[in-house]
């Protein structure tokens, strides 16, 4: 069946960065797309952004523009969003999620998800 | 971008109650409309797709209806086990947005 298996916590200090994974199983790789999803503390849900490994390209909120990257390594069928500059703001659960539509260029129906990665973001 | 308003923000019911959350999205998204349930400590989990459609798995005391800008999720029979906090999310634009969620419990 279809797995999402996302890297470990993680602390970060402000000013700095940080790198989740996201390997993915059950299912072609690119046959759809990959989205990451963050969650504060106690809040809600936030779409950062997507990407659709067959085009290579990547979306992402206009918040996190220059300051999030979304990779895919085909080879080992695993996503990475990257968050640089961080600040309290950015402690949350990341969640990466299979945009089942993404291969057809429609973002946002995310059928599987991954276990969620808490970065904490503290001096 | 889209908004979505869902409301309530959290209910109480008995177990076999009726429960109704209803969603309204700030333009037309057709019927590009997802609904969610997240339980404590865990991962969203795609409950209703496309508004109406329910997922593979999920037991029929889920459904949605609607289209447009106005939407509903119903639990025809609350079970102890629905305790949770549900979404709604269109992707009718990007970027894909959530409304801000209803906490369900148990009076």
């Amino acid at each position: 069946q279809v797995q999402l298996v996302q890297s470990g916590a993680e602390v970060r200090k402000p000013g700095s960065s940080v790198k989740v994974s996201c390997k993915t199983s059950g299912g072609t790789f690119s046959s759809y797309g990959i989205s990451w999803v963050r969650q504060a503390p106690g809040q809600g849900l936030e779409w950062m952004g997507g990407i659709i490994p067959i085009f290579g390209t990547a979306n992402y909120a206009q918040k996190f523009k220059g300051r999030a990257t979304i990779t895919t390594d085909e080879s080992t069928s695993t996503a990475y969003m990257e968050v640089s500059s961080l600040t309290s703001e950015d402690t949350a659960i990341y969640y990466c999620a299979r945009d089942l539509k993404g291969a057809i260029g429609i973002t946002g129906y995310f059928d599987y998800w991954g276990q969620g990665t808490l970065v904490t973001v503290s001096s | 971008d889209i908004q979505m308003t869902q409301s309530p923000s959290s209910l109480s019911a008995s177990v076999g109650d009726r429960v109704t959350i209803t969603c309204q999205a700030s333009q037309d998204i057709s019927n590009y409309l997802n609904w969610y349930q997240q339980k404590p400590g865990k991962a969203p989990k795609l409950l209703i797709y496309d508004a109406s459609n329910l997922e593979t798995g999920v037991p029929s005391r889920f459904s949605g209806s609607g289209s447009g800008t106005d939407f509903t999720f119903t639990i025809s029979s609350l079970q102890p086990e629905d305790i949770a906090t549900y979404y709604c999310q269109q992707y009718g634009n990007l970027p894909p947005t959530f409304g801000g969620g209803t906490k369900v419990e148990i009076k």
